[in-house]
């Protein structure tokens, strides 16, 4: 039981390169989220998806895509990565209602130069 | 909306010493409430969280926390820290009504800082 994993783990991008980061959860989680860590401002929501088939904005979203390829699978994708998107990327997955604890992913952690 | 505020950035603390972090929201509806603890190089992990009933809860590690209504506050607490408790806490909430589908709010973070 691998819980939530990430790949990859480090990336370094130029300026306008697009990329995909990937997250799969073994637990049958219904729900998936990507959050942001910056320094000194905690976490922040990009995208979840409440449901297969189903995604929603969250706080930071722009600049940002995501698929729900399937129940197991969230991926989150930059088009044309910039600087301000240098961050630690973390994936989640709860079973689905508000009071669920969320497990986390180890984390991406990416630079754009 | 709901927010968070964590009022310590940095907290160092001696080794057997007892520690509180400090955590204060906003919020117009009610809310479920979360400590989360990312140790170094890590994902988060829960630590505890307050959905209903007593307002002192016992978490993982000897950590517990205080909901306070009146004061909008869950302070976490912990009598006796040891090294292996250096790392960073983060308080959230979470907002009752099925339209928040478990989007936590994070605070800015708590970093323990546990000395010999």
């Amino acid at each position: 039981n691998a819980g939530v994993t990430q790949t990859p783990k480090f990336q370094v991008l130029k300026t306008g390169q697009s990329m995909t980061l990937q997250c799969a959860q073994d637990m049958n989680h219904n729900s998936m989220y990507w959050y942001r860590q910056d320094p000194g401002m905690g976490l922040r929501l990009i995208y979840y998806s409440a449901s297969e088939g189903t995604t929603d904005k969250g706080e930071v979203p722009n600049g940002y895509n995501v698929s729900r390829l399937n129940k197991r699978e969230f991926s989150l994708r930059l088009e044309s990565a910039a600087p301000s998107q240098t961050s630690v990327y973390f994936c989640a997955s709860s079973v689905d209602r508000v009071s669920d604890t969320q497990y986390f992913g180890p984390g991406t952690r990416l630079t754009v130069l | 909306a709901q927010s968070v505020t964590q009022l310590d950035s940095q907290v160092p603390v001696f080794e057997e010493a007892p520690v509180e972090l400090r955590c204060n929201y906003s919020s117009s509806v009610s809310v479920y409430l979360f400590w989360y603890v990312q140790y170094p190089n890590q994902g988060l992990q829960l630590l505890l969280k307050y959905l209903s009933g007593s307002t002192l809860v016992k978490g993982i590690n000897g950590f517990e926390a205080e909901f306070n209504k009146s004061q909008t506050s869950f302070h976490l607490r912990k009598p006796s820290v040891h090294i292996s408790d250096t790392a960073e806490y983060f308080c959230a909430v979470s907002a009752y009504g099925s339209s928040n589908t478990g989007k936590l709010i994070f605070g800015q973070g708590t970093t323990l800082q546990v000395k010999p």
